[in-house]
């Protein structure tokens, strides 16, 4: 299976503040990463998809970067509703597994 | 609009069997592979099976493989968990969730249900 490892487990920032989020794959996955954000009690909302692609609705805030086995999550200026918990997950092969997941709180 | 909507959750004995449902509207069900990712309390998300829209071919994650069985009807739009031989490592929220693809393969998951809570305990 594919373990996927994302950094930081949690951070604090400010509303306004650049945020970047890395998650990591154990081998190559190409671009077959995709990116979740959940808010607490709520179901997982897709944000990007292979790798750099943003999902229909989703602000041009988020972007996403890399291949291989590096990629970025970026937040260009983090607002009051993105806070929430942010999920990794390679469909590269079966079983698709998550990253973690990297928690943004308020500072 | 394509709305998810799960059922079927509940208090179960270890040991025990439980049916899940997801009526799914919105969208040409039969054409899409569907899932079902589950979450522990407080941990993160655990994918658990995924289905093709027509020929039933699935798939399982090691954890659940001989217990649970994933199906569909697709002339009542409505994806099924069969979860058999629960254990309390099963209890979670277990979510289905519709693939942007009409293949199984290097898809994400574009449409997720609010989730129905599966406790397993004596």
């Amino acid at each position: 299976d594919i373990q996927m490892t994302q950094s930081p487990s949690s951070l604090s920032a400010s509303v306004g503040d650049r945020v970047t989020i890395t998650c990591r794959a154990s081998q190559s996955i190409t671009n077959y990463l995709n990116w979740y954000q959940q808010k607490q009690g709520k179901a997982p909302n897709l944000l990007i998809y292979a790798a750099s692609s943003l999902q229909s609705g989703v602000p041009s805030r988020f972007s996403g970067s890399g291949s291989g086995t590096d990629f970025t999550l970026t937040i260009s200026s983090l607002q009051p509703e993105d806070f929430a918990t942010y999920y990794c997950q390679q469909s590269y092969s079966i079983p698709w597994t998550f990253g973690q997941g990297t928690k943004v709180e308020i500072k | 609009e394509v709305q998810l909507s799960e059922s079927g959750g509940g208090l179960v004995q270890p040991g025990g069997s439980l049916r899940l449902s997801c009526a799914a509207s919105g969208f040409t069900f039969s054409s899409y592979v569907m899932n079902w990712v589950r979450q522990a309390p407080g941990k993160g998300l655990e994918w658990v099976s995924v289905i093709s829209g027509s020929d039933g071919t699935t798939h399982y994650a090691d954890s659940v493989r001989g217990r649970f069985t994933i199906s569909r009807d697709n002339s009542k739009n409505t994806l099924y968990l069969q979860m058999n031989s629960l254990r309390a490592e099963d209890t979670a929220v277990y979510f289905c969730a519709k693939a942007q693809s009409r293949d199984i393969g290097v898809t994400a998951f574009d449409y997720w249900g609010q989730g129905t809570l599966v406790t397993v305990s004596s």
